[in-house]
């Protein structure tokens, strides 16, 4: 099993872009989520998806935007980027309580 | 919100040294989990310990529910050690968000 993996690992935009960032899961996971890690600080949860085709909001959900079409597959969308979001984004997914995240996308708004 | 708080901040070894860190926590949780971010910014997932104890080669957790904290034993410790150790809580249902404490920075020297 693969885990969660995401894509892109490495990113650079200028302000005013858009991007989506890819999560996938093969482990059969209902719940997915989105958090975000900033310099020398824990993660923070953007949005959170419960099932396919649901999403909800999480503690920083300002200026981004989600998908769940497909079970295993979680967007996360930035319409127009800001230099605030520079950030290290992780997907996690879940069955019930334990997170598994995956490897983490290094995002830099210039 | 529920508040979570790790010590010590900073954490200095010699390889081969045992160290304890802890994590307070303000609420009943459902979850609690370990992790290590290790120097290329991974999340390992250690352990999924909600209450009572659990081992894994030189590491141990201890989660005393009633008293809400966790401890993360480390033994013999490893240049490969290294990194940030995070604690994560959730409280309420599955598909909620886990809080991160601020994390503990440990550096094994050899």
């Amino acid at each position: 099993n693969a885990g969660v993996t995401q894509t892109p690992k490495f990113r650079v935009l200028k302000t005013g872009q858009s991007m989506t960032l890819l999560c996938a899961q093969d482990m059969n996971h209902e719940y997915m989520y989105w958090y975000r890690q900033d310099p020398g600080m824990g993660l923070r949860l953007i949005h959170y998806s419960v099932g396919e085709g649901t999403t909800a909001k999480g503690e920083v959900p300002d200026g981004y935007n989600v998908s769940r079409l497909k079970k295993q597959n979680f967007l996360l969308g930035l319409e127009s980027a800001a230099p605030s979001q520079t950030s290290v984004y992780f997907c996690a997914s879940s069955r019930t309580f334990e997170q598994y995240f995956g490897p983490g996308t290094r995002l830099t708004v210039t | 919100g529920i508040q979570v708080e790790q010590s010590p901040p900073d954490l200095i070894l010699q390889e081969g040294a045992n160290s304890t860190l802890r994590c307070n926590f303000s609420d009943s949780v459902n979850n609690l989990q370990w992790f290590h971010q290790n120097p290329w910014g991974q999340l390992i997932n250690l352990f999924y310990i909600p209450s009572g104890t659990k081992q894994n080669g030189r590491l141990s957790a201890t989660t005393v529910a009633t008293e809400r904290y966790s401890l993360l034993y480390i033994s013999s410790s490893q240049t490969t050690d290294s990194g940030v150790y995070f604690c994560a809580v959730l409280r309420g249902s599955a598909g909620n968000m886990l809080t991160f404490g601020g994390g503990t920075r440990l550096m094994v020297k050899p």
